[in-house]
């Protein structure tokens, strides 16, 4: 079936410093992909997506690029702050049966130190 | 901004009990969805809901959980008999007809002793 791989966390970076988040996925047809953040005590919250092939998502700097050839969606940051801190999670949208379900990833832990 | 709201935000229930979760989604959305997130683990899917039926479950959505949207604003999680192991975090989310992005409530913390 359907699945999300992200990089084993916890990432730990200082501030301004450049973020990679790898991520790849299986997915059978054409799915949409995500990347959601969880701030500490808090629900998900969309950070960008992308839903076709060559497709760039961006906010608040973050950035990924769609890459149907390598089964990815690495997400990008070029200098991180403390506040990024966060767990950020890769998803798809498996558009089986037309329910849009998410599959997500285990979730990448950030730690930016000043 | 419209949002998800979720009550409560923490609960906890001994083994064995009814617990129903409530999720306000956003008002003109169509497709409303729970998911759990086991601590430490990945945020799963549970149950899709639309148009007052369930259109998708996973195998953890066993016969102990119920989905409802009781008065058109509403969308429940029910769980008949929790087990020990039902503790997790449970999301609620929406999205429109014409959009794949999901919008998320904040969460209930589900604590079964």
């Amino acid at each position: 079936g359907d699945s999300v791989t992200q990089m084993e966390g916890p990432v730990t970076l200082s501030e301004e410093a450049f973020l990679t988040i790898n991520c790849t996925y299986t997915a059978t047809g054409y799915p949409s992909l995500f990347w959601y953040v969880q701030y500490p005590g808090e629900g998900l919250q969309l950070l960008l997506k992308a839903t076709k092939a060559d497709d760039k998502g961006s906010n608040k700097g973050f950035e990924a690029t769609y890459r149907k050839e390598t089964t990815s969606f690495h997400l990008e940051k070029g200098s991180v702050q403390v506040s990024d801190s966060a767990v950020y999670f890769c998803a798809l949208s498996a558009f089986s049966g037309n329910t849009g379900k998410l599959i997500f990833g285990q979730g990448t832990t950030l730690q930016v130190k000043p | 901004e419209p949002e998800v709201t979720q009550t409560p935000s923490h609960q906890v229930t001994q083994m064995g009990q009814e617990v129903i979760l409530r999720c306000v989604p956003i008002s003109n959305h169509l497709y409303f969805y729970w998911y759990r997130q086991i601590l430490g683990q990945k945020v799963e899917f549970l149950v899709s809901f639309y148009n007052n039926e369930i259109s998708e479950k996973s195998e953890i959505f066993d016969d102990q959980f119920s989905v409802e949207r009781p008065d058109g604003s509403n969308f429940t999680l029910k769980i008949r008999s929790t087990k020990l192991e039902d503790s997790a975090m449970y999301f609620c989310a929406s999205r429109d007809r014409y959009q794949e992005t999901q919008y998320f409530g904040p969460g209930t913390r589900l604590l079964v002793l």
